[in-house]
């Protein structure tokens, strides 16, 4: 099946430095991914909409200068978490859409932030 | 604004019992529908879809039911298993693939 994975899987910064988050689709193409995130005991929040060689489309309430997305190819999405705080602090999900296939989206196993 | 909610955040069942999880959307013009499973410290997990022109769909051991006449989704789950034991979520997704999700309901499964 689809698999999407996500490095790193765990990433601990201090205050004020950025972080990049990558996301790929290992056997299949994605022109769109999506960049959740979660916080405890919470549910997944959608962050923006990744396209793969247009600027991402950010849902309201996010920063898109503080949560850079570039998607530079049909396999590959990141968001760099710029100047971080302790409250960036969460589970950071991404999904992608198989780009020949069904409406499925597949989703990679999450990094989690821990900003100090 | 729209959202999607679920009706009850814990569930707690017998190890083969059957499960039924709820889920409330408010968006009726919404046509497709998921159910995911996510264990601590993973990424949601495809269990299975619907869309809104079935009332009923089945898969291994789960089945998903559509009432559009008052915005409700359930997920069956048949003779619960240890393994099953995980949080829930319904989620609604539009034709691009932009999904909302649910709160969540966590279901423990007691051997």
């Amino acid at each position: 099946g689809a698999v999407v994975s996500q490095h790193p899987s765990w990433v601990i910064c201090k205050s004020g430095t950025s972080v990049k988050i990558e996301c790929r689709s290992l056997d299949f193409q994605a022109t769109t991914m999506f960049w959740y995130r979660q916080f405890p005991k919470q549910s997944l929040m959608l962050m923006a909409t990744s396209n793969e060689g247009s600027k991402a489309t950010y849902e309201q309430g996010v920063e898109k200068d503080k949560f850079l997305i570039n998607h530079a190819s049909l396999t590959l999405s990141t968001l760099t978490v710029t100047s971080a705080h302790p409250e960036d602090s969460s589970f950071y999900i991404c999904s992608a859409r198989d780009l020949q296939g069904t409406d499925e989206q597949y989703f990679g196993p999450g990094t989690r932030l821990t900003v100090t | 604004g729209e959202s999607v909610g679920l009706h009850l955040p814990t569930l707690s069942v017998q190890e083969g019992d059957n499960s039924i999880i709820n889920c409330a959307y408010s968006n009726s013009a919404s046509d497709y529908f998921i159910w995911y499973k996510q264990e601590s410290g993973k990424g949601p997990q495809f269990i299975i879809d619907i869309r809104s022109n079935m009332d009923k769909r089945q898969g291994q051991r789960v089945t998903v039911l559509l009432n559009k006449t008052v915005k409700h989704l359930s997920l069956q789950i048949a003779a619960t298993q240890p393994g099953d034991s995980a949080v829930y979520f319904c989620a609604e997704t539009t034709n691009a693939g932009k999904s909302t999700f649910g709160d969540g309901t966590t279901l423990t499964v007691k051997p």
